[in-house]
């Protein structure tokens, strides 16, 4: 069975600093992964995709298949990223996207 | 192109009563799901299509129905409501064309007393 697993419920950085939200996943096929992003107030927004290798508002997301992990990075924070974001699994087999338990990012100025 | 809307937007039930939250999509987009989203468990598959007719169980399906007759078309029943499924229920639609991203509803807020 497939799972999506973000360890950290909340991440709060300041203005300019670093940022990696995690995720591993467990899929014994061949995985695509994304990134959803939820502002508040808003409705879930696709962010990336692995497939695509894809840079969309400064972030960036490398499929790690050795560690099963697809982590989002972001090498400046800004105010306006402060959102919750989900990390998804399709599995190929079946079509589903199962999504993780979400990560709070909370940029602080 | 209004994507996917959901409705209500709102809805009080109490328990035992049944309703039907309404999905459409305008993208003839092949793929629809539907999740629940509570407060420390993310967004939970309740059930999906991959077509018109074709239907199947996603993580927590109890207690809820699907049926797809068109492509356009998505609803979700709560055959005997309970207090369990107070949540926030989104919709969303997928297709191959566009490497499986998928655009979401804006979600209905069910409380069930």
């Amino acid at each position: 069975a497939q799972r999506v697993t973000q360890p950290e419920k909340l991440l709060s950085v300041f203005k300019g600093a670093p940022v990696e939200l995690k995720c591993n996943y467990s899929y014994s096929g061949s995985p695509e992964l994304f990134w959803y992003v939820q502002y508040s107030r808003q409705r879930l927004q696709l962010l990336l995709r692995h497939i695509s290798r894809e840079s969309i508002k400064g972030f960036t997301a490398d499929l790690n298949k050795g560690e099963t992990s697809f982590h989002l990075k972001k090498p400046f924070a800004q105010e306006e990223d402060s959102a919750m974001y989900y990390c998804a699994l399709r599995a190929s087999n079946t079509g589903k996207l199962i999504f993780g338990q979400g990560t709070t990012l909370q940029v602080k100025p | 192109n209004a994507g996917v809307t959901q409705t209500p937007k709102f809805q009080v039930l109490k328990t035992g009563q049944s309703m039907t939250l309404q999905c459409a999509q305008d993208m003839n987009h092949e793929y629809m799901s539907w999740y629940r989203q509570d407060p420390g468990m993310g967004l939970r598959l309740i059930h999906y299509s991959v077509g018109a007719g074709i239907t199947d169980q996603g993580e927590v399906p109890n207690g809820y129905n699907v049926s797809r007759s068109t492509t356009e078309d998505f609803p979700l029943r709560l055959l005997s409501a309970a207090p369990s499924q107070t949540s926030v229920y989104f919709c969303a639609s997928g297709t191959a064309r566009w490497n499986y991203g998928y655009t979401f509803g804006s979600g209905t807020r069910l409380t069930v007393v």
